[in-house]
């Protein structure tokens, strides 16, 4: 257990709305990344952030947006929320020295209707 | 783009019995990682390769990584109900983009038997 929460864990929306997803960490990595998991996909990176700030886009970043005004959070918005959008959403960090150590959140499991 | 296949991608097996899954790809990679997931939780790191032809040993788990880094290998011995889950590999970006991204492939669900 890094330290990681996500919030909320699981959520029903509708389309067109937007919806925003919470990061938590308690340890002040500097890595943190939103990834989207779906059948047949595996894991797919959305954003990552590294640093205050600091983000960028990962394969599939259309439709969403990230923020990272503190250390501690990582927030991940769906603008306008499509059906296509429907999956479980798990943020990681990456622990120490090799960039491919990562430690993932619990997961938030959303449905768009 | 680097890509990854897994398979099988299912397997059930009953407890007792060994099994191997297998990771694949046509690129190299500087390192790869297995990770298992259980329904309703984030995958956990088991392990990562780094040198090819390396062998690395966790309880009844054993993982290979090629010698030209290009595929990796779980076996599980005597499996067990415990040993349920999805098993994921991944790979660090050799191509080294601007980011760092490790890349997932779509998993092996493995269910074990009582």
């Amino acid at each position: 257990d890094a330290g990681i929460t996500q919030s909320p864990r699981h959520k029903v929306t509708e389309t067109g709305t937007p919806v925003t997803l919470r990061c938590h960490q308690t340890e002040n990595h500097r890595y943190m990344y939103w990834y989207r998991q779906d059948p047949g996909h595996g894991l797919r990176l959305i954003h990552y952030s590294y640093g205050v700030k600091d983000t960028d886009k990962g394969e599939v970043s259309d439709g969403y947006s990230v923020s990272r005004s503190k250390t501690e959070d990582f927030l991940l918005t769906l603008e306008s929320a499509t059906s296509s959008q429907t999956s479980v959403y798990f943020c990681a960090i990456k622990v120490g020295r090799l960039q491919e150590t990562q430690y993932f959140g619990p997961g938030t499991r959303l449905l768009v209707l | 783009t680097q890509l990854l296949e897994q398979s099988p991608q299912f397997l059930s097996i009953q407890e007792g019995e060994n099994l191997t899954v297998y990771c694949n790809s046509s690129s190299v990679f500087s390192s790869l990682q297995w990770y298992r997931q259980e329904p309703g939780e984030g995958p956990v790191l088991l392990v990562t390769v780094v040198t090819g032809g390396e062998v690395k040993k966790l309880k009844r788990l054993t993982f290979q990584f090629g010698d030209a880094r290009k595929d990796s290998s779980l076996h599980i011995t005597a499996a067990q109900p415990g040993d349920t889950g999805l098993y994921l590999c991944a790979g660090d970006d050799s191509e080294k983009t601007s980011y760092d991204k490790v890349i997932f492939g779509p998993g092996t669900s493995l269910s074990v038997i009582p």
